[in-house]
């Protein structure tokens, strides 16, 4: 059982935005702005495309955007396209094990 | 732009010793400004953080498993390594070498990944 919380799945037609969240506990998320969030297709390793909440990486788009309220990160993907579609998981450092520790992934759809 | 690329048997028998190397190119792991981690995913979702080594030898494990893991360092081949003793099934996943900044939580670089899997 992963230490954050994440919907299994979402989906969303090409050009909308769909929102991912990450649940924890005051003890990682609500606690500290460090939630990373990674996208992985199929076959592949994951890629960082949000850290510390809501940076991101000078290669990747500015369609995805992170934020924070309370024990709960969100990840928003706008103008969907179809390459989006793959895993996304939500990490965050915890105080209570002094670990990375990361969501159990969530499926995007493009349908 | 630093690539990372993991090594090493993808089967192991149970009770045995997992090996693996990350050999790290397009960037020295000389630089102080990262840690070298490991991390494992199970059947295509859970990850898991195993540990890190700096440049100068120094690591830091997940306290799970702390009794079975070492990772080593080469900077002359500009290499890391891990070990897992005493693997069990539960050990069976594609184990991944990360860049992680040093002082952050997040990984910017990974390795393809290499499936181990835990059979006699």
């Amino acid at each position: 059982q992963s230490a954050l919380t994440q919907p299994a799945s979402v989906s969303g037609s090409p050009g909308q935005s769909i929102t991912i969240s990450c649940t924890g506990t005051s003890d990682d998320i609500g606690d500290y702005n460090y939630v990373s969030w990674y996208q992985q297709h199929p076959g592949k390793a994951p890629k960082l495309i949000i850290y510390d909440v809501s940076h991101r990486p000078s290669r990747v788009s500015n369609r995805f955007s992170g934020s924070k309220s309370g024990d709960t990160a969100s990840l928003t993907i706008s103008g969907l396209q179809a390459d989006d579609e793959a895993d996304y998981f939500c990490s965050s450092y915890s105080s209570t094990t002094t670990l990375v520790v990361f969501g159990g992934g969530t499926k995007l759809t493009v349908l | 732009q630093v690539q990372l690329q993991e090594s090493g048997p993808g089967l192991v028998k149970p009770s045995q010793t997992l090996s693996l190397t990350c050999t790290v190119s397009g960037g020295s792991i000389r630089n102080g400004g990262f840690y070298w981690s490991w991390i494992r995913q199970y059947s295509g979702r859970g990850l898991e953080w195993l540990g890190y080594i700096f440049y100068t030898g120094s690591t830091f494990y997940n306290p799970s498993l702390k009794r079975r893991i070492t990772i080593s360092i080469d900077t002359s081949k500009n290499q890391f390594s891990l070990s897992l003793r005493y693997v069990t099934a539960a050990d069976a996943a594609v184990y991944y070498c990360a860049r992680q900044d040093y002082g952050a939580d997040y990984f910017d670089s990974w390795g393809q990944g290499t499936l181990v899997t835990v059979s006699s």
